[in-house]
């Protein structure tokens, strides 16, 4: 059974990067077919896709963050990461860590998710 | 991006009735090819994440009851709960994955009349 396990600061100040990392286990984040995806939730509010991550190559983002957002892996930790920069309060959201099955599958398995507010 | 665009934002059903919920996207998710409608149905509780109920618009993930069920085709989609049960409280999202971005409804929240 695959697990993943989001970790990072719950508080970020504005204008500074919000990174977070995404522990998987249960299965390698280099096989397969899937995709390692990060989605965010305001509070209250709906679910919003950040962007996702083939390890054997490739990166998708949203185009409303693209210009901030970075997604990578760390093969060896079986972890994925994000970075979002230049954050403000809009970006306050729980954040979730999700798999995608294939290149057109739906998310199958996502993590307790992780508060993060931005704020000085 | 496609939008998805859900209906009603919220409902209230007696337990044991049926539950429908509309989903509608501003382009076609059918991929001709295939024949295969590339629309999820999600089902959120509070303090919980989101968890995969329907894919392939009408198939039921392992595990889900079968009082769940979808269906739909091109850019219109229902997700039905025949017989409502207390734990059926929640919010329900159908999401597109025919591309990218992927774009989520804007959920329907789900109550006990």
């Amino acid at each position: 059974q695959v697990q993943l396990q989001e970790s990072g600061p719950g508080l970020v100040k504005p204008s500074q990067t919000l990174s977070l990392t995404c522990t998987v286990s249960g299965g390698s984040i280099s096989s397969g077919s899937y995709y390692w995806s990060w989605i965010r939730q305001p509070a209250g509010k709906g679910l919003e896709w950040i962007g996702r991550l083939y390890t054997s190559g490739g990166t998708n983002y949203n185009p409303s963050l693209k210009s901030r957002v970075t997604i990578s892996a760390d093969t060896s930790e079986n972890q994925f990461s994000l970075k979002l920069s230049s954050v403000t309060a809009a970006d306050t959201a729980v954040y979730y860590c999700a798999r995608e099955g294939g290149y057109w599958n739906p998310l199958d398995y996502w993590g307790q998710g992780t508060l993060v507010t931005v704020s000085s | 991006d496609i939008v998805m665009t859900q209906s009603p934002d919220s409902l209230a059903v007696s337990l044991g009735e049926r539950a429908t919920i509309n989903c509608k996207s501003s382009q076609s998710v059918l991929y001709s090819s295939n024949n295969e409608n590339y629309l999820a149905w999600y089902q959120q509780k509070p303090g919980q994440p989101p968890k995969l109920l329907i894919y392939w618009a009408s198939t039921r993930e392992s595990g889900v009851p079968d009082r769940f069920s979808g269906s739909g085709s091109g850019t219109d989609f229902t997700l039905t709960i025949s017989s409502l049960q207390a734990e059926d409280v929640a919010v329900y999202y159908c999401q597109q994955y025919y591309n990218t971005p992927r774009t989520f409804g804007g959920g329907t929240k789900v109550e006990i009349k």
